[in-house]
């Protein structure tokens, strides 16, 4: 069945470092490819998608290229700022129109420290 | 806009209790799918409602059923309550965009279920 596997956290790192989150797939047919980011007591939020090749998805200085010779959808930013600290996941979806479920990774707890 | 909202946001039951928790969707939305999220794992599918009915179902008991209503709100039942379905119940909610696609799912802020 469809997997979604991404690197083991936790990840630190410093105010204004880059940051690099891998995420590999496995899948049939042509996913759309999703990265959301859940802060401490909420709920989770689209950060960014991509729903073909090559297609980059870019939000708040975030970006990801779905990269479908490897398999991947790396999460990168490359500055990261305190008010990123979160739990990032990696995510694909296959179906059209509204008849597709969400198939998630583990995550992955980021912490920026200042 | 509320957004998707959840009630109650945390519950505790004993083993062998029913539970229902309850999803309203974000206005002009009329799927609604529900996961749940264990301590440190990524939301896993349990099912998805659109017009009354479930559209789809991810790999969960017939212990887990579910309802939407008219107005598209929806429920999740758990019957006969373990220790292992203790965790994080997220409603997700989408519906046609301004181009005539479903294309995103918004999340509720959860219900944390807690079986002792």
């Amino acid at each position: 069945g469809d997997s979604v596997t991404q690197m083991e956290g936790p990840v630190t790192l410093s105010e204004e470092a880059f940051l690099t989150i891998n995420c590999t797939y496995t899948a049939t047919g042509y996913p759309s490819l999703f990265w959301y980011v859940q802060y401490p007591g909420e709920g989770l939020q689209l950060l960014l998608k991509a729903t073909k090749a090559d297609d980059k998805g870019s939000n708040k200085g975030f970006e990801a290229t779905y990269r479908k010779e490897t398999t991947s959808f790396h999460l990168e930013k490359g500055s990261v700022q305190v008010s990123d600290s979160a739990v990032y996941f990696c995510a694909l979806s296959k179906g059209g129109g509204s008849n597709y479920k969400l198939t998630f990774g583990k995550g992955t707890l980021l912490t920026v420290n200042p | 806009d509320a957004g998707v909202t959840q009630s109650p946001t945390h519950l505790i039951k004993t083993r062998g209790q029913q539970v229902t928790l309850r999803c309203s969707p974000k206005s002009g939305h009329d799927t609604v799918s529900w996961y749940q999220q264990a301590l440190g794992q990524g939301p896993q599918f349990i099912f998805q409602y659109y017009e009354e009915e479930e559209r789809q179902r991810g790999n969960f008991p017939d212990r887990f059923s579910g309802h939407q209503f008219p107005n598209y709100s929806s429920e999740l039942n758990v019957n006969a309550l373990l220790l292992g379905d203790s965790a994080l119940y997220l409603c997700a909610s989408e519906g046609l965009g301004a181009a005539g696609s479903y294309n995103e799912q918004f999340f509720g802020p959860g219900t944390r279920l807690t079986v002792l």
